[in-house]
């Protein structure tokens, strides 16, 4: 059972423009989001995060936004490098849980010079 | 901190043959999870542990996989005997409970790229 979806699994876009990478979930347990980025022959490092109580959350170029009603958020970000092409992972965790976290399936961002 | 380390980078062997993956977690902390990468499910997570105690291995495929944690600092992951569908990266990842949201950073190892022949 995917509790996490990346629908989109490539992305291909023009450096300088703004990348949007979409995610959605099932569980309405989850209350803590987090996007990791993968490079290859890489593990998965951690980019950034929001949790439910807020709506956006701000890094530099990278900017996750959360739609709890929907169930869905984004990560944006702009304006993109040809560094930033990597696998993007999105995933999800319950708080007040063991810890442990559900990812989608990735989507593999391509950023052109 | 070294970050998460894994063991052996790249395992190539027979179907039918054991195979051992090994991660040292990062130091101090106390989750350890164990994933694995294929390009049709993404990265799945096969069996975590707190404090060296299995809590979840529900992800685990079969009876043919099964993962220790004998102590703090090292778990393995051993699949026996190994059939080619078990081809795939192996990650393993730890994480520090705490307050908020740190609680929830999981840091990943560099993975296992095992094929079985």
């Amino acid at each position: 059972d995917q509790q996490v979806k990346q629908n989109s699994p490539s992305l291909s876009v023009q450096e300088g423009r703004i990348s949007i990478l979409n995610c959605d979930y099932t569980n309405s347990m989850f209350d803590y989001f987090l996007w990791y980025k993968k490079y290859p022959a890489e593990g998965p490092t951690f980019l950034i995060s929001i949790s439910s109580i807020k709506d956006k959350n701000e890094d530099g170029r990278f900017t996750v936004f959360l739609n709890k009603s929907a169930k869905h958020l984004s990560l944006h970000i702009v304006p993109s490098q040809p560094g930033d092409s990597a696998v993007y992972f999105c995933a999800a965790s319950a708080l007040g849980g063991n810890n442990d976290m559900r990812f989608g399936a990735g989507t593999r961002l391509t950023v052109k010079p | 901190d070294a970050g998460v380390i894994q063991s052996p980078r790249h395992e190539v062997t027979e179907m039918g043959q054991e195979v051992t993956l090994r991660c040292k977690p990062i130091s101090g902390h106390n989750s350890l999870f164990w994933y694995r990468q294929t390009m049709m499910r993404g990265l799945e997570l096969l069996i975590y542990f707190n404090n060296n105690v299995p809590i979840d291995d529900s992800g685990m495929p079969e009876d043919r996989f099964s993962a220790k944690m004998p102590n703090a600092s090292f778990s393995t992951l051993k699949i026996q005997p190994s059939e080619p569908r078990d081809s795939a990266v192996y990650f393993c990842a730890s994480g520090a409970s705490g307050a908020g949201g740190a609680k929830n950073i999981q840091y990943f190892g560099a993975g296992t790229r095992l094929s079985v022949l």
